[in-house]
């Protein structure tokens, strides 16, 4: 069974820019969640999707932003590109939202440097 | 506001000597506590998943227990593959949806 796929998995963009993300959850998971990692922060929650439509934001400002496609593949997409973007962004799938705790799984992630 | 802390920060063990490492939480309606462990330039890798006090988890040299306040993930004999960044997250039910809250993570050094 494939795990949770995340392209691409380096990349490296200038200030301004704008950069989208995709990630492909384990077959049959429809919840994709979304998180940004730093040495300074942690892993912090971005967003989660189920079923197409966006069930939880955490505190990041509007450039980022996301959404799910009907097989459940999702995208993120940051836009005006700021230096402290620069980070490890994980993707996560489960099989279900909400209710009693399921297992999450992680995807490699992917880098992303801002110059 | 809810809230997971891990310690150590950083932990070094000789080969084989034995060590635990701590996850303490404040969250309300706790639905899940997860251990993970990530490799550097990697996702983290899930482990154990423990639901209510009392319960626990094995897996090889990795045992992971649940209090009603805090969980510890206990290595026996380790070796110098257990060398990871071990996370903790917490995983609660408020505003009607689920929250996945991680600790900062300790990691462990294991040296031969």
């Amino acid at each position: 069974k494939a795990g949770v796929t995340q392209t691409p998995r380096y990349l490296i963009k200038t200030r301004g820019q704008q950069v989208t993300l995709s990630c492909s959850p384990i077959s049959g998971h429809r919840s994709v969640s979304w998180y940004q990692q730093t040495p300074g922060q942690g892993l912090q929650f971005l967003f989660e999707y189920f079923s197409e439509t966006q069930r939880n934001k955490g505190n990041f400002p509007g450039r980022f932003s996301g959404r799910q496609f009907s097989n459940s593949r999702s995208e993120m997409n940051v836009s005006t590109l700021e230096l402290g973007d620069s980070a490890l962004y994980l993707c996560a799938s489960s099989s279900k939202q909400g209710n009693s705790g399921n297992t999450i799984y992680f995807g490699e992630g992917s880098w992303l440097t801002v110059v | 506001e809810d809230q997971v802390t891990q310690s150590p920060e950083a932990l070094r063990l000789q080969e084989g000597e034995s060590s635990s490492l701590n996850c303490s939480y404040t969250v309300s309606g706790l639905r899940g506590l997860f251990w993970y462990r990530q490799d550097p330039g990697k996702g983290p890798e899930f482990l154990f998943t423990l639901y209510s006090a009392g319960e626990e988890k094995e897996k090889e040299r990795l045992k992971a227990t649940l209090t009603k306040k805090e969980s510890f993930l206990h290595i026996t004999a380790p070796k110098p593959e257990d060398s990871a960044t071990y996370l903790c997250a917490v995983q609660s039910f408020s505003g009607g949806y689920n929250k996945l809250i991680f600790g900062a993570g300790t990691r462990l050094a294991v040296h031969p």
